[in-house]
């Protein structure tokens, strides 16, 4: 079956630090794939997506890259800041003519400190 | 415009007794969603409702749970003789219909209802 693995948290950063969070999947048709977030004590919030292979989304300088050839679609951003402390979800969805339900990761904690 | 509304936002029960949750989807769209995230299980897709076809429910955990759609809008979830392990953030999604017809990859999620099984 279809399935998002994600790494674990909690990533704990200094701001202006660096961020990558690893996402690859497997899935047997070709998804869309997304990136989540939820910030503390809000619901979850799309964050960027991408649709094909190749595709980047991008977002709030957020960016990540749909890369067929490794099952990946990590999450980066140059230069994190205390408000992006959150929890982020990968996930993956199928469009079919029946069954579009999200395959989430377990989700990453991001902590970043002054 | 209004998004994806839920109610209540907290819910406390005793073990054993049934509680109904519900979901207003943003005005339109005709794809409606249920989701549980627990800390055990992570979120997970729970039932899955298009348009007026018969819904997805291969999420549901078990016979425990049920839900409808009335009217093709509002949307409840039923669980039936809580138990503890029914603990959890339960969470609506909706999406719209494309233009050009089908659904999209979009989901918009509500802010969840926490139920709390004593």
């Amino acid at each position: 079956g279809d399935s998002v693995t994600q790494m674990e948290g909690p990533v704990t950063l200094s701001e202006e630090a660096f961020l990558t969070i690893n996402c690859t999947y497997t899935a047997t048709g070709y998804p869309s794939l997304f990136w989540y977030v939820q910030y503390p004590g809000e619901g979850l919030q799309l964050l960027l997506k991408a649709t094909k292979a190749d595709d980047k989304g991008s977002n709030k300088g957020f960016e990540a890259t749909y890369r067929k050839e490794t099952t990946s679609f990590h999450l980066e951003k140059g230069s994190v800041q205390v408000s992006d402390s959150a929890v982020y979800f990968c996930a993956l969805l199928i469009l079919t003519g029946g069954g579009n339900k999200l395959t989430f990761g377990t989700g990453t904690q991001l902590k970043v400190e002054l | 415009g209004a998004g994806v509304s839920q109610s209540p936002s907290n819910k406390v029960t005793e073990k054993g007794k049934d509680v109904e949750l519900r979901c207003d989807p943003i005005s339109g769209h005709t794809a409606l969603y249920w989701y549980r995230q627990s800390l055990g299980q992570g979120l997970e897709f729970l039932i899955y409702f298009q348009g007026n076809s018969a819904p997805d429910k291969s999420g549901l955990p078990s016979d425990r749970f049920s839900a409808e759609r009335t009217g093709g809008s509002v949307s409840t979830l039923t669980i039936q003789r809580t138990q503890q392990e029914d603990s959890a953030v339960y969470l609506c999604a909706s999406s719209p219909l494309r233009a050009s017809g089908g659904y999209t990859d979009t989901q918009y999620f509500g802010p969840g209802t926490r139920l709390t099984v004593l």
